[in-house]
Parts: C-alpha cells; sequence; structure tokens
C-alpha cells in the first residue's frame, strides 16, 4: 500500500509553545487529507479535513485558531498546535486520500506521540 | 452521517480459540467498511476492507470479516488466535459518497497463552 510520514514521532514541549506536525504522501498525491486525535484507551477523533489549496473543515468543538492546518502540496499537509496546553497532549494522527479512481483510499500516517510539559 | 459501533470494550481468548471482534455500522448510503489493528504507541495498521463483491472478506494475518447487510454488521474473525494478535482493533466506516472516516470506540483484544 501507499506510504504516509509523519514528522516529528514524538515531540515535548513547554506549555505556551507552538507544535508543528508535518504529514507527507510518500509515492502517491493525496488531494484530501485528514488529522485525528487519540487519547489514551480512546478512539481516533477527527479533527479536521483539508483539501489541498483551500482552508480546513473542522469537526464540531475543534478550535481552527488553536490548531492550524495547512494543505499546501498535493503531498504535503502541517498541523500546528499553536500556544500548546498540557491538555493538547496526545496522539495525532494523519491520514491521506489518494486523488483518481473508483475507490479513494485512505492511508494512515504512524501518528505523532506531543507531550506539553 | 456515519457512524460505527463496536459493543466490546475487551474481547479475551485463549491462544488456537476462534476469536470474534464485533462491529456495527450506521450510514445513509452504500457502505465501505475497514478494519485496523493499533499496537501500542503505533499507528493503524490496515487489516481488511469491504467494497463491494464477495460478503466474506479476507485480509492480513488470517483475519477475516463478513459483510451482513440485513444486520448492518461487520464482524472480525480469526479462526485460531495467536497471543500476538493481542492488540486494539478498530472498525471504521465510510460511506460510498466519499466522506470522511469514522471509527468505533476500539475493542482490545487479549490472546492468552
Amino acid at each position: 500500500g501507499a506510504v504516509v510520514s509523519q514528522h516529528p514521532s514524538r515531540v515535548i514541549c513547554k506549555s505556551g509553545t507552538s507544535v508543528k506536525i508535518e504529514c507527507r504522501s510518500l509515492d502517491f498525491q493525496a488531494t484530501t487529507m485528514f488529522w485525528y486525535r487519540q487519547f489514551p484507551k480512546q478512539s481516533l477523533m477527527l479533527m479536521a479535513t483539508s483539501n489541498e489549496g483551500s482552508k480546513a473543515t473542522y469537526e464540531q468543538g475543534v478550535e481552527k485558531d488553536k490548531f492550524l492546518i495547512n494543505h499546501a502540496s498535493l503531498t504535503l499537509s502541517t498541523l500546528t498546535v499553536t500556544s500548546a496546553h498540557p491538555e493538547d497532549s496526545s496522539f495525532y494522527i494523519c491520514s491521506a486520500r489518494a486523488s483518481g479512481g473508483a475507490y479513494n483510499e485512505q492511508f494512515f500516517g504512524p501518528g505523532t506521540r506531543l507531550t506539553v510539559l | 452521517a456515519q457512524s460505527v459501533a463496536q459493543p466490546e470494550d475487551q474481547v479475551n481468548v485463549a491462544e488456537g480459540n476462534p476469536l470474534t471482534v464485533k462491529c456495527t455500522y450506521s450510514v445513509s448510503g452504500n457502505p465501505y467498511l475497514f478494519w485496523y489493528v493499533q499496537y501500542p504507541n503505533r499507528g493503524l495498521q490496515f487489516l481488511l476492507k469491504y467494497i463491494t463483491g464477495d460478503n466474506l472478506v479476507k485480509g492480513s494475518y488470517g483475519f477475516e470479516a463478513e459483510f451482513n447487510k440485513s444486520q448492518t454488521s461487520f464482524h472480525l474473525k480469526k479462526p485460531s488466535a495467536l497471543v500476538s494478535d493481542s492488540a486494539l482493533y478498530f472498525c471504521a466506516v465510510r460511506d460510498s459518497g466519499n466522506n470522511d472516516m469514522r471509527f468505533g470506540a476500539g475493542t482490545r483484544l487479549t490472546v492468552k497463552p
């Protein structure tokens, strides 16, 4: 299957700082990328959907000014957690959907563990 | 909007016994159904999917799932469990209108030797 990478895999930061997480589709073009958040022992919750060149669509309850999403190219989306606080500590997983074809399969990155002190 | 229910938080089976992890879904159109497995501090690993065709879908590591339209279910099965199958399993659904994927709450499978 296609490969989606995330960088960094782990990040620890101080409260009040901003953290950027990159999501790349390595061998295909992704017109749509998704960002999920997973708290310990819970399921993946969709945060936002981004289409290349357009503003992201955020799920209800997700602050768009806090979680900035940029999908500037068909292979790269970034999630920036601004002014991070301990309650933002979570496992963030991105997913990319290939363009074209009768069925657009969705591939998942390995996740980024964010810890805010 | 689509949704998924995994009624069991935890499933325990003995090694060598068959296992079943349950999943039911709700969509407005035709469902695309998926199973993923997650090991601690790792991302999701794809196991199998149902898009169309045969109701019995075979996937990775000996897993299979059966699509049952009348019961709106997509239970994951394996004839003989391994200790290494112990992990968190997620069922997910998209409707054929190409909306985003929604996940169930997850089921923790523990296979005891």
